[in-house]
């Protein structure tokens, strides 16, 4: 079995200061870990993922993301917040032994405020 | 680099009355999702397929619900009869194969069904 919690709906913050979106996650094997990214209308957007190797990953528009094994936990940064980062974000889980199967979280709604 | 495409974007029909969906996915990905999204929330799979195989559809209700993937190619999601509680946006994604390479999604198909 699988799940992805966010235990966040929406976070608000500042343009310019530093962003978190939680995401925890339960597998029973060793995870693999992607956050994407969804704007009004639009399909999901890959951001970045986590396979194996350092614990913090970077991706696109400057975004990176800490695993921590103990925590189980996947969580989305970035250290200069942007209005246009506004959206929805969502973390999903697969992992070893478990085939391809996807898992989503229920999602995170990020403002970003002037 | 052509992304998942899919068809139609929007579609309104009228209850008990058959729809269909069309996806094409980035050529040489083996896997294929089907996933159902309601308003503000994440992903729910509906189908995957491993080529023309599909190897996970616990999520799809077969008594309405079907979907094939001819040739391991392109694939049709088909709901009939329609009930207003389908009225969701359907995403297709598709991915290289392993559980560790992300999928990439289509724009979706929102459905309304009045």
């Amino acid at each position: 079995a699988q799940s992805v919690a966010q235990p966040e709906d929406q976070v608000n913050v500042a343009e310019g200061n530093p962003l978190t979106v939680k995401c925890t996650y339960s597998v029973s094997g060793n995870p693999y870990l992607f956050w994407y990214v969804q704007y009004p209308n639009r399909g999901l957007q890959f951001l970045l993922k986590y396979i194996t190797g350092d614990n913090l990953v970077k991706g696109s528009y400057g975004f990176e993301a800490e695993f921590n094994k103990s925590q189980t936990s996947f969580h989305l940064k970035k250290p200069s917040a942007l209005v246009s980062d506004s959206a929805l974000y969502f973390c999903a889980v697969s992992f070893t032994g478990g085939g391809n199967k996807l898992t989503f979280g229920t999602g995170t709604q990020l403002k970003v405020e002037l | 680099e052509a992304g998942v495409v899919q068809s139609p974007r929007y579609k309104i029909i009228e209850k008990k009355q058959p729809v269909a969906f069309w996806c094409n996915p980035i050529s040489g990905h083996n896997t294929l999702y089907w996933y159902l999204q309601n308003l503000g929330q994440g992903p729910e799979l509906l189908i995957r397929y491993e080529n023309e195989e599909a190897v996970d559809d616990s999520q799809l209700p077969k008594d309405r619900f079907s979907a094939e993937r001819l040739k391991g190619v392109d694939s049709t999601l088909k709901i009939q009869p329609a009930e207003l509680g389908d009225s969701a946006v359907y995403l297709c994604a598709s991915s290289l194969g392993p559980g560790n390479t992300e999928a990439f999604f289509g724009q979706g198909t929102r459905l309304t069904v009045v």
